[in-house]
């Protein structure tokens, strides 16, 4: 499983934009990018998942660059309920599941 | 929205002793999994099943644990001798394996306390 790398933390305010960089250089072909988040005592929460250019839902943005070594989850106006622990992800599709390997994430504090 | 839900919230327990944890995946999932959340840690994957049997297991997942799909709707992880070192939050997820991708979806997770 690739190795990713994201900051350790980072504060913003209300209402501005995010941008979180993950880093995996050694991502392999088959290999897919997922961004989860998880507030205290709770469980992670999916946000967004992509392969390449660029992914949209009602939550957040993904951008993947052509070489796919890094990818940017973009939150748009961010609120204090925002506040959490950001994790990416890269998992190996393995016809069926894949066994989701978390690091340590990035810890985003939004201020008022 | 259908979601993955997990009882009990909290469990204390006296080292030595038995606990199961239970999960209620999604309805229509077919691959469950479960991770732990040691205070202040990662999240560490400890197994997954599919079709009735283990797909895959971690070095923390030892003779200690088991799973188990009793029935249609839930999916329970039994350790038999809970030690200090087992309290840590329990996360229960699952997926519909229609991927690629395949999106997992956690519980709330269960809070186990080993005194």
């Amino acid at each position: 499983l690739a190795k990713t790398t994201q900051p350790i933390s980072m504060d913003s305010y209300e209402g501005q934009e995010v941008n979180i960089t993950c880093s995996h250089n050694n991502i392999a072909t088959n290999d897919y990018i997922t961004w989860y988040q998880q507030f205290p005592s709770q469980g992670p929460r999916f946000i967004i998942q992509g392969y390449k250019t660029k992914v949209t839902n009602e939550v957040a943005s993904l951008f993947i660059p052509a070489d796919r070594k890094s990818s940017t989850l973009s939150l748009p106006r961010v609120s204090l309920s925002d506040t959490a622990v950001y994790y990416c992800l890269v998992a190996l599709y393995s016809g069926g599941y894949n066994k989701l390997i978390f690091g340590a994430g990035t810890r985003l504090a939004v201020h008022p | 929205e259908p979601e993955v839900t997990q009882t009990p919230s909290h469990q204390v327990t006296q080292m030595g002793q038995e606990v199961i944890l239970r999960c209620v995946p999604i309805s229509n999932h077919l691959y469950f999994y479960w991770y732990r959340q040691i205070l202040g840690q990662k999240v560490e994957f400890l197994v997954s099943f599919y079709n009735n049997e283990i797909s895959e297991k971690s070095e923390i997942f030892d003779d200690q644990f088991s799973v188990e799909r009793p029935d249609g709707s839930n999916f329970t992880l039994k350790i038999r001798s809970t030690k200090l070192e087992d309290s840590a939050m329990y996360f229960c997820a699952s997926s519909d394996g229609t991927g690629p991708p395949d999106t997992q979806y956690f519980g709330p997770g269960t809070r186990l306390t080993v005194l």
